[in-house]
């Protein structure tokens, strides 16, 4: 079975730029999350997709913003780009829709690069 | 609100040493806790999981964690380290009525087994 896959690997981006991070989930997983990991930051919760909603975003300003398709993949939206929105972005899937107890399951990840 | 405290950034141990990485959390109702591992330049992967029964959950790599209720932790251990285990470990929980939210992370423990 396939897992969760990401893309592209890298992306290099100029401030002011716009950048699109695709994800494809695992096949039958509903639920997609975007994460952002910058250098000593942790993973800050960005979006979170079911069913093709969005159901919750993270603290991050509107510039942030994505999408999930009929089938159930998602793309992640940075307008405007920061040097500081530079980080390792990361895209996870669960099944079990409504179920707590589900882990997530996440891709390799996007490395942004806004120079 | 979750939250989750990981209060070592950098925990050093020998080869063959037994390791422990510590977690304490915080959420209004029963716990859900997970352990992910990062290695350089990947994304996360699953370890193991408390949900409920047994306080010590037994996971991937031989790795294993103790559920403990009253000192609201989720320390992750293993008997005897191995280089390979070298790399950044985040707990998680989501609190047991909140359905598939996106898990919260501390900010995780960068973990080195010196030879």
């Amino acid at each position: 079975e396939a897992g969760v896959t990401q893309s592209p690997t890298h992306l290099i981006k100029t401030r002011g730029q716009q950048a699109t991070l695709r994800c494809s989930p695992i096949s039958g997983h509903t639920s997609v999350y975007w994460y952002q990991q910058a250098l000593g930051l942790g993973l800050q919760f960005l979006l979170w997709y079911d069913e093709g909603e969005e159901r919750n975003r993270g603290n991050f300003p509107p510039r942030f913003s994505g999408r999930q398709f009929p089938n159930y993949s998602s793309e992640l939206n940075v307008n405007a780009l920061e040097l500081e929105d530079s980080a390792l972005y990361l895209c996870a899937s669960s099944n079990g829709p409504g179920l707590a107890e589900y882990e997530q399951y996440f891709g390799p990840g996007t490395r942004l690069t806004v120079t | 609100a979750q939250s989750v405290a990981q209060p070592e950034d950098q925990v050093n141990v020998a080869e063959g040493n037994p390791l422990t990485v510590k977690c304490t959390y915080s959420v209004s109702g029963n716990p859900y806790l997970f352990w992910y591992v990062q290695y350089p330049n990947r994304g996360l992967q699953f370890l193991l999981k408390y949900i409920t029964g047994d306080n010590l959950v037994k996971g991937s790599y031989g790795f294993e964690a103790e559920f403990n209720k009253s000192q609201t932790s989720f320390h992750l251990k293993k008997p005897s380290a191995l280089v390979s285990d070298s790399a950044l470990y985040f707990c998680a929980v989501r609190d047991s009525h909140s359905g598939n939210t996106p898990l919260v992370f501390g900010k995780g423990t960068r973990l080195s087994v010196i030879a």
